[in-house]
């Protein structure tokens, strides 16, 4: 089955300083892969995806990620963080395989910028 | 354009009260999701319908939880005999089908349940 790996529930950055958000998959064949963010008492919006064209992919607001199989990795960065990037922010996947598109989410890494 | 709409936004229930949470898909999207998330978690699949058709009801939590889509468009998710577990925000997503690949899923503001 597949799964995904927020490490850190929490992140904590100045205002201006890279951002990096972590995620891991295990999978054998390599899957879709999504970052969501999610704003208080709002829904999931996605970033950017990943669906085995370019492995690095670039989303809005600035956002990109890399997709590494050797790592089994697809974490989430910023150059520079703002104020108005604090969100929760989720990885998600799809097995490549099977026919079914229903993403399994990761637990959520929430982002927050100090000034 | 009209985003994907949920309501109620809140709802307070007593412990064994029915509930009817409703969603209104963007237009034209075919395939309608809902997931539930509890505090501090990811949302976790519930079910998914293409059209009216119900292809994917495996996380449906028991047999309380029931969802439809009679036209194809509006989904109702119910939940029978509320519990205290049942406390959670409710999203639906839609989009369009995926045909060589996921298709991007818009999502609702959800529906916050909080069950006494």
């Amino acid at each position: 089955a597949q799964s995904v790996t927020q490490l850190g529930s929490h992140v904590s950055v100045s205002e201006g300083a890279l951002v990096l958000l972590r995620c891991n998959y295990s999978s054998s064949v390599p899957p879709y892969l999504f970052w969501y963010v999610q704003y208080p008492n709002q829904g999931l919006q996605l970033l950017l995806k990943y669906t085995s064209a370019a492995t690095l992919v670039k989303g809005i607001n600035g956002f990109e990620a890399e997709f590494k199989k050797s790592e089994t990795s697809f974490h989430l960065t910023k150059p520079s963080a703002h104020m108005s990037d604090a969100a929760e922010y989720f990885c998600a996947v799809i097995p490549s395989a099977g026919g079914s598109y229903i993403p399994t989410f990761g637990r959520g890494t929430s982002l927050i910028v100090h000034p | 354009g009209a985003g994907v709409s949920q309501s109620p936004r809140y709802k307070v229930a007593k412990r064994g009260q029915d509930v009817a949470l409703r969603c209104d898909p963007i237009s034209g999207h075919v395939s309608l999701f809902w997931y539930q998330q509890a505090l501090g978690q990811g949302p976790e699949f519930l079910t998914y319908f293409q059209n009216e058709a119900q292809l994917d009801k495996s996380g449906l939590p028991s047999d309380r939880f029931f969802a439809e889509r009679p036209e194809g468009s509006v989904s109702t998710l119910k939940i029978q005999r509320t519990q205290q577990e049942d406390s959670a925000v409710y999203l639906c997503a839609s989009s369009l089908v995926g045909i060589q690949g996921p298709e991007t899923q818009y999502f609702g503001p959800g529906t916050r349940l909080l069950v006494l």
